[in-house]
Protein backbone atom coordinates (compact mmCIF):
# COMPACT_ATOMS: atom_id res chain seq x y z
CA UNK A 1 0.00 0.00 0.00
CA UNK A 2 1.09 3.00 -0.85
CA UNK A 3 2.47 5.34 2.25
CA UNK A 4 0.51 8.97 0.87
CA UNK A 5 -2.50 8.26 -0.93
CA UNK A 6 -4.91 10.08 -2.67
CA UNK A 7 -8.62 9.98 -3.56
CA UNK A 8 -10.06 9.72 -5.83
CA UNK A 9 -7.52 9.08 -8.32
CA UNK A 10 -9.71 10.45 -11.82
CA UNK A 11 -12.74 12.63 -11.52
CA UNK A 12 -14.83 14.72 -14.60
CA UNK A 13 -16.79 17.20 -13.11
CA UNK A 14 -18.76 20.17 -14.73
CA UNK A 15 -18.03 23.89 -14.31
CA UNK A 16 -19.35 25.19 -10.99
CA UNK A 17 -19.24 21.85 -9.01
CA UNK A 18 -17.76 21.64 -5.45
CA UNK A 19 -14.89 19.10 -5.24
CA UNK A 20 -12.42 17.31 -2.53
CA UNK A 21 -9.65 15.56 -3.00
CA UNK A 22 -8.72 14.22 -0.09
CA UNK A 23 -4.69 12.94 1.01
CA UNK A 24 -3.53 10.84 3.85
CA UNK A 25 -0.51 9.27 4.80
CA UNK A 26 0.88 6.71 6.92
CA UNK A 27 4.23 8.28 7.19
CA UNK A 28 3.92 9.96 10.72
CA UNK A 29 5.28 13.25 9.21
CA UNK A 30 3.85 16.37 9.94
CA UNK A 31 3.92 18.26 6.95
CA UNK A 32 2.05 18.16 4.27
CA UNK A 33 1.45 19.90 1.11
CA UNK A 34 -0.82 20.18 -2.23
CA UNK A 35 0.89 20.89 -5.27
CA UNK A 36 -0.89 21.02 -9.22
CA UNK A 37 0.82 20.27 -12.28
CA UNK A 38 0.36 21.49 -15.67
CA UNK A 39 2.04 20.41 -18.69
CA UNK A 40 5.13 22.27 -19.44
CA UNK A 41 4.88 23.78 -16.05
CA UNK A 42 6.34 23.41 -13.04
CA UNK A 43 4.93 22.07 -9.60
CA UNK A 44 3.19 24.86 -8.10
CA UNK A 45 2.51 25.31 -4.49
CA UNK A 46 -1.39 25.22 -3.74
CA UNK A 47 -1.14 25.15 0.17
CA UNK A 48 0.65 24.03 2.91
CA UNK A 49 0.22 22.92 6.32
CA UNK A 50 3.21 21.96 9.14
CA UNK A 51 1.09 20.85 11.65
CA UNK A 52 -2.62 20.54 12.29
CA UNK A 53 -3.06 24.19 13.66
CA UNK A 54 -0.74 25.45 10.68
CA UNK A 55 -2.46 25.87 7.27
CA UNK A 56 -0.43 28.25 4.62
CA UNK A 57 -1.66 30.12 1.06
CA UNK A 58 1.12 28.80 -1.39
CA UNK A 59 1.22 30.78 -5.02
CA UNK A 60 -1.68 29.49 -6.70
CA UNK A 61 -4.03 29.72 -3.35
CA UNK A 62 -7.29 31.62 -5.14
CA UNK A 63 -10.08 29.58 -5.96
CA UNK A 64 -8.57 26.98 -3.57
CA UNK A 65 -9.73 26.00 0.20
CA UNK A 66 -8.13 23.13 2.67
CA UNK A 67 -8.81 21.54 5.73
CA UNK A 68 -5.80 19.09 7.89
CA UNK A 69 -8.37 17.00 9.62
CA UNK A 70 -5.58 15.20 11.41
CA UNK A 71 -1.55 14.96 11.37
CA UNK A 72 -2.39 12.34 8.51
CA UNK A 73 -4.95 14.03 6.18
CA UNK A 74 -5.14 16.68 4.34
CA UNK A 75 -8.25 17.46 2.09
CA UNK A 76 -8.10 20.01 -1.02
CA UNK A 77 -11.34 21.45 -2.18
CA UNK A 78 -12.59 23.72 -5.07
CA UNK A 79 -15.37 25.29 -4.02
CA UNK A 80 -16.92 25.97 -7.59
CA UNK A 81 -14.79 24.36 -10.04
CA UNK A 82 -13.78 26.00 -13.62
CA UNK A 83 -12.05 25.07 -16.48
CA UNK A 84 -9.21 25.88 -15.37
CA UNK A 85 -8.42 23.84 -12.99
CA UNK A 86 -7.93 20.98 -14.87
CA UNK A 87 -4.51 19.67 -13.84
CA UNK A 88 -2.89 16.51 -11.89
CA UNK A 89 -2.97 17.34 -8.30
CA UNK A 90 -0.62 15.66 -5.90
CA UNK A 91 -0.24 15.45 -2.27
CA UNK A 92 3.11 15.42 -0.45
CA UNK A 93 4.83 14.96 2.66
CA UNK A 94 7.74 15.67 4.44
CA UNK A 95 9.11 15.46 8.07
CA UNK A 96 10.77 18.54 9.80
CA UNK A 97 13.50 16.23 10.94
CA UNK A 98 14.54 15.48 7.92
CA UNK A 99 18.49 16.45 6.51
CA UNK A 100 17.21 17.31 2.73
CA UNK A 101 13.81 18.40 3.54
CA UNK A 102 12.42 15.07 0.85
CA UNK A 103 8.77 15.40 -0.63
CA UNK A 104 7.17 11.97 -0.49
CA UNK A 105 4.66 12.38 -2.85
CA UNK A 106 0.92 10.59 -3.15
CA UNK A 107 0.54 9.22 -6.90
CA UNK A 108 -1.85 12.17 -7.86
CA UNK A 109 -5.07 12.73 -8.51
CA UNK A 110 -5.98 14.01 -12.04
CA UNK A 111 -9.07 16.40 -12.07
CA UNK A 112 -10.92 17.47 -15.51
CA UNK A 113 -13.68 20.00 -15.38
CA UNK A 114 -15.80 20.47 -18.31
CA UNK B 1 11.75 37.00 -9.47
CA UNK B 2 12.69 33.80 -9.05
CA UNK B 3 12.71 31.21 -12.10
CA UNK B 4 14.42 27.58 -12.53
CA UNK B 5 15.21 26.90 -16.56
CA UNK B 6 16.02 23.28 -17.93
CA UNK B 7 15.83 21.63 -21.25
CA UNK B 8 12.52 20.50 -22.22
CA UNK B 9 13.59 17.12 -23.66
CA UNK B 10 16.83 14.97 -24.25
CA UNK B 11 17.47 11.97 -26.05
CA UNK B 12 20.47 9.50 -25.27
CA UNK B 13 21.03 6.02 -26.00
CA UNK B 14 21.26 3.13 -23.70
CA UNK B 15 24.40 2.40 -22.07
CA UNK B 16 25.74 5.63 -22.10
CA UNK B 17 25.83 9.07 -19.94
CA UNK B 18 23.84 11.86 -20.23
CA UNK B 19 23.94 15.21 -17.78
CA UNK B 20 20.85 17.47 -17.66
CA UNK B 21 21.48 21.04 -16.33
CA UNK B 22 19.68 23.20 -14.60
CA UNK B 23 20.28 26.63 -13.88
CA UNK B 24 18.12 28.92 -10.89
CA UNK B 25 17.70 32.32 -9.58
CA UNK B 26 16.28 32.71 -6.51
CA UNK B 27 15.68 34.90 -3.50
CA UNK B 28 18.48 33.09 -0.99
CA UNK B 29 19.12 29.22 -1.95
CA UNK B 30 18.81 26.27 0.97
CA UNK B 31 19.19 23.70 -1.18
CA UNK B 32 18.55 21.70 -4.90
CA UNK B 33 16.74 18.91 -5.44
CA UNK B 34 16.57 16.77 -8.27
CA UNK B 35 13.06 14.56 -8.40
CA UNK B 36 12.51 11.87 -11.42
CA UNK B 37 8.81 11.37 -12.55
CA UNK B 38 8.34 8.45 -14.77
CA UNK B 39 4.80 9.19 -17.10
CA UNK B 40 1.37 9.23 -14.91
CA UNK B 41 3.25 8.74 -11.79
CA UNK B 42 4.44 10.59 -8.69
CA UNK B 43 7.55 12.43 -8.71
CA UNK B 44 10.17 10.73 -6.47
CA UNK B 45 13.66 12.29 -4.79
CA UNK B 46 16.57 11.47 -6.34
CA UNK B 47 19.53 14.04 -4.62
CA UNK B 48 19.97 17.10 -2.65
CA UNK B 49 22.71 19.40 -2.37
CA UNK B 50 23.48 22.30 -0.68
CA UNK B 51 27.10 23.01 -0.94
CA UNK B 52 29.32 23.00 -3.77
CA UNK B 53 31.02 19.98 -5.55
CA UNK B 54 29.70 16.64 -6.55
CA UNK B 55 27.48 14.22 -4.96
CA UNK B 56 27.54 10.71 -5.91
CA UNK B 57 24.76 8.06 -5.45
CA UNK B 58 25.33 4.67 -7.55
CA UNK B 59 25.08 5.78 -11.67
CA UNK B 60 23.50 8.61 -10.59
CA UNK B 61 25.28 12.03 -9.99
CA UNK B 62 24.66 15.61 -8.90
CA UNK B 63 26.89 18.75 -9.26
CA UNK B 64 26.46 22.15 -7.76
CA UNK B 65 27.96 25.88 -8.11
CA UNK B 66 26.20 27.98 -5.85
CA UNK B 67 28.19 30.89 -7.70
CA UNK B 68 26.78 30.27 -10.84
CA UNK B 69 23.27 29.09 -9.69
CA UNK B 70 23.65 25.81 -11.50
CA UNK B 71 23.57 22.10 -11.14
CA UNK B 72 23.24 19.09 -13.49
CA UNK B 73 22.30 15.49 -12.81
CA UNK B 74 24.84 12.94 -14.57
CA UNK B 75 23.48 9.73 -15.23
CA UNK B 76 25.68 6.84 -16.30
CA UNK B 77 25.08 3.50 -17.85
CA UNK B 78 21.92 4.43 -18.79
CA UNK B 79 18.86 1.52 -18.62
CA UNK B 80 15.67 1.84 -20.43
CA UNK B 81 14.01 2.71 -17.15
CA UNK B 82 15.69 5.66 -16.83
CA UNK B 83 13.04 6.94 -19.37
CA UNK B 84 11.57 9.61 -17.43
CA UNK B 85 11.09 13.89 -16.66
CA UNK B 86 13.68 15.02 -14.18
CA UNK B 87 12.65 17.94 -12.31
CA UNK B 88 14.84 20.64 -10.72
CA UNK B 89 14.08 22.50 -7.74
CA UNK B 90 15.65 24.84 -5.95
CA UNK B 91 14.72 26.19 -2.17
CA UNK B 92 14.47 29.60 -1.52
CA UNK B 93 15.17 31.98 1.53
CA UNK B 94 11.97 30.78 3.20
CA UNK B 95 12.24 27.07 2.52
CA UNK B 96 10.36 27.23 -0.48
CA UNK B 97 10.47 25.51 -3.57
CA UNK B 98 10.56 26.65 -6.97
CA UNK B 99 10.14 23.93 -9.86
CA UNK B 100 11.77 23.84 -12.95
CA UNK B 101 8.99 22.25 -16.01
CA UNK B 102 11.49 18.98 -15.92
CA UNK B 103 13.21 17.68 -18.37
CA UNK B 104 11.73 14.61 -20.63
CA UNK B 105 14.45 11.95 -21.30
CA UNK B 106 13.91 9.89 -23.75
CA UNK B 107 16.63 6.60 -23.91
CA UNK B 108 16.67 5.31 -27.26
CA UNK B 109 17.98 1.40 -27.35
Amino acid sequence: DADVTQTPRNRITKTGKRIMLECSQTKGHDRMYWYRQDPGLGLQLIYYSFDVKDINKGEISDGYSVSRQAQAKFSLSLESAIPNQTALYFCATSDHRSDTGELFFGEGSRLTVL
Amino acid sequence: GQNIDQPTEMTATEGAIVQINCTYQTSGFNGLFWYQQHAGEAPTFLSYNVLDGLEEKGRFSSFLSRSKGYSYLLLKELQMKDSASYLCAAMDSNYQLIWGAGTKLIIKP
